[in-house]
This record gives structure tokens, C-alpha cells and sequence, in this order.
């Protein structure tokens, strides 16, 4: 089975600090590494995602994420927050005998403060 | 291009009615899979196609709810028998196909469906 977990419900920063969201999963095969972002009233948007060969993976908006396996971590960054960073982030695991379903973490919603 | 559109944007049902709901994915688009989301939850699948059949229904919830996708593109989500606890955003997202490495699924703007 497969599973995720982002620590924390809701991230808050300022603009142009550092924004980190944690992603921790489960996975009993090679997972394949997913982080979904969703603005108001809009649809899932795919930010990045890890499948396999580099793990660091460069993504839309200037986020990053980096795959480690040894901490069975996907935390997303991005080195400097702009106001319309403001969404809801998810993230989401899928692989081995799963098909291409995801299982998604419950979310972060990110806001950024002037 | 059109991306994934989803009917009705919004239903609101009474107790132990039936409502259907609509997936247009993009087209040429073979793979399909409905989530559903709870308020403060992340999406939870309910059921993948690909072509014609359902190959997973294992997040399916109960008997009540069932989806069909008979000509391989448009698909419906039918809930019978509606609870207060159907109440949800139910998504819809397709991908190019389903495969071993996945492909990159694309979401719908989701039916927010309200059982009184």
C-alpha cells in the first residue's frame, strides 16, 4: 500500500522568503513523486514530478523538489515566495501494480503575506 | 486546446436521489480516473478506465456509486440512493494513457455535488 503525509495544514510566509512544503510517503515498490498545486476555483495544475534518474527535480513557477529515497522525502521549494504563490499544494504517490492512480496527501495551503 | 470539463459544475440533490455526472477528457486522451474531495481532504480515487473499461474500481465507496465510459471518451460517475455524506468535489482527470511510468494527468474544474 501507498501512502503520504505533508506536516502541516497550512504554511505562511513572507514574501520573497523561502517557501518549504513537506511531503514524507510510503511505498512498498519505487514510488513515482507527484506535487499538484490548486488555485481557487481551478483545477489541479501538475507543478513537477519524480519518476526516475535525477533527483532533484526542476518544476513550473521555480519550484524544486528533491527525491530521497533514504528519508522517503519529496519536500517542495521554491527560494523566493511571490504573492501568487498562494494556492493549495498536494502531493501524491503512485507505482509498482497501481497503475497511474494517485494517492494524495491532504494538502497545504500556502500563503504569502506582502 | 480544450482541456478535461466536467458537468455540472454544481448539483445540489436531496437525500436518496440519483445524480449522474459528466467527464469530457481531452481528447485522444485514453486513461480517465475519478477522485473525490472531501472538504480539507485531498483527492481520493475512486476509479480509473482505460479505453472502455474500468481496470481499478477498488476506491469505489460503495455499491451505490458506479461509472461507465462506453465509447472510450466521454464518462459518467452515477451515485444512487445519495447520502449527506456524498457531499464532495468529485474530479475528474485524463492522461494521455495509463502505463507503467505515468503520464501526466490532467484535471477537470470538478462537480462540487451537495446532498441536503
Amino acid at each position: 500500500a501507498q501512502s503520504v503525509t505533508q506536516l502541516g495544514s497550512h504554511v505562511s510566509v513572507s514574501e520573497g522568503a523561502l517557501v518549504l512544503l513537506r511531503c514524507n510517503y510510503s511505498s512498498s515498490v519505487p514510488p513515482y513523486l507527484f506535487w499538484y498545486v490548486q488555485y481557487p476555483n481551478q483545477g489541479l495544475q501538475l507543478l513537477l514530478k519524480y519518476t526516475t534518474g535525477a533527483t532533484l527535480v526542476k518544476g513550473i513557477n521555480g519550484f524544486e523538489a528533491e527525491f530521497k529515497k533514504s528519508e522517503t522525502s519529496f519536500h517542495l521549494t521554491k527560494p523566493s515566495a511571490h504573492m501568487s504563490d498562494a494556492a493549495e499544494y498536494f502531493c501524491a504517490v503512485s507505482g509498482g501494480n497501481q497503475g497511474g492512480k494517485l494517492i494524495f496527501g491532504q494538502g497545504t495551503e500556502l500563503s504569502v503575506k506582502p | 486546446g480544450a482541456g478535461v470539463s466536467q458537468t455540472p459544475s454544481n448539483k445540489v440533490t436531496e437525500k436518496g436521489k440519483y445524480v449522474e455526472l459528466r467527464c469530457d477528457p481531452i481528447s485522444g486522451h485514453t486513461a480517465l480516473y475519478w477522485y473525490r474531495q472531501s472538504l480539507g481532504q485531498g483527492p481520493e480515487f475512486l476509479i480509473y478506465f482505460q479505453g472502455t473499461g474500468a481496470a481499478d474500481d477498488s476506491g469505489l465507496p460503495n455499491d451505490r456509486f458506479f461509472a461507465v465510459r462506453p465509447e472510450g471518451s466521454v464518462s459518467t460517475l452515477k451515485i444512487q440512493r445519495t447520502e449527506r455524506g456524498d457531499s464532495a468535489v468529485y474530479l475528474c482527470a485524463s492522461s494521455l494513457t495509463e502505463t507503467s511510468v505515468p503520464d501526466e494527468q490532467f484535471f477537470g474544474p470538478g462537480t462540487r455535488l451537495t446532498v441536503l
